[in-house]
C-alpha cells in the first residue's frame, strides 16, 4: 500500500487560509469517508484534527474544515495563525482492512 | 482523563530486542482497540497494526510481519511492542495510538512516544 499523496510544503500569512490536499485511490480515499488528519508539532505526538472526513473532535478549532471529492481530500485551516505552524497528515482506511498515511505537509506561517 | 503512557527512550545493539510498553488509564482499556505507529527520524507516520484488546488478536502491517509482536496485560492496563533481531532501520519513534472508535482506525489518543535508537 503506497503511501497517500500530499503536498511536501505550504505556506501563507497569518489570517489567510491554506488548503493541503490529500490523493489516493479508490480503494482508499475514493472509497471510504474514512479519511482523517493528524497535526503533529515538532518532537511531540500528533493530535486528531480531522476524523471522517470533516468531523472534528471536540477542542479542536472550527477554523479546521475537511472535504472530499473523488480520490482527493483536503484540509483547510482559516484565520491561519502561528501556532499552525506544524505538520500535517492525513490517513485513510484501506480496501484491505488497514490504514494508510500519507506523505506529510510541512505548514508554515510567513 | 484519558492517558497514554509509553516506557522510556531504549539504546539497543543490532541483533538484540526491546519491548515498548503503553500503560493506558482513564477509560476501560477493553473497549477501545489499540494501535501502534512508527517514525523514523525525519519521516512520515507508518501505522504498523493493531491489537484487539478483548481478544489479544494482532493484526499486523505489511512490512511489519516477523519481528514485530503485539501483546497485552489487561490486569494493569497496558499494551506491548516487542521487536526481535533489531536492525540500524528500526530506528525510530514508536507511538501507541487508541482507537476513536473500536477498529475505525482513527486514533483519539496517543501515547508521548519511544524513542529506540538500534546502534553499535
Amino acid at each position: 500500500q503506497s503511501a497517500l499523496t500530499q503536498p511536501a510544503s505550504v505556506s501563507g500569512s497569518p489570517g489567510q487560509s491554506i488548503t493541503i490536499s490529500c490523493t489516493g485511490t479508490s480503494s482508499d480515499v475514493g472509497g471510504y469517508n474514512y479519511v482523517s488528519w493528524y497535526q503533529q508539532h515538532p518532537g511531540k505526538a500528533p493530535k486528531l484534527m480531522i476524523y471522517d472526513v470533516s468531523n472534528r473532535p471536540s477542542g479542536v478549532s472550527n477554523r479546521f474544515s475537511g472535504s472530499k471529492s473523488g480520490n482527493t481530500a483536503s484540509l483547510t485551516i482559516s484565520g491561519l495563525q502561528a501556532e499552525d505552524e506544524a505538520d500535517y497528515y492525513c490517513s485513510s482506511y484501506t480496501s484491505s482492512s488497514t490504514l494508510v498515511f500519507g506523505t506529510g505537509t510541512k505548514v508554515t506561517v510567513l | 482523563q484519558v492517558q497514554l503512557v509509553q516506557s522510556g527512550s531504549e539504546l539497543k545493539k543490532p541483533g538484540a530486542s526491546v519491548k515498548v510498553s503503553c500503560k493506558a488509564s482513564g477509560y476501560t482499556f477493553t473497549s477501545y482497540a489499540m494501535n501502534w505507529v512508527r517514525q523514523a527520524p525525519g519521516q512520515g507516520l507508518e501505522w504498523m497494526g493493531w491489537i484487539n484488546t478483548n481478544t489479544g488478536n494482532p493484526t499486523y502491517a505489511q512490512g511489519f510481519t516477523g519481528r514485530f509482536v503485539f501483546s497485552l496485560d489487561t490486569s494493569v492496563s497496558t499494551a506491548y511492542l516487542q521487536i526481535s533481531s533489531l536492525k540500524a532501520e528500526d530506528t525510530a519513534v514508536y507511538y501507541c495510538a487508541r482507537d476513536h472508535d473500536y477498529g475505525d482506525l482513527t486514533f483519539d489518543y496517543w501515547g508521548q512516544g519511544t524513542l529506540v535508537t538500534v546502534s553499535s
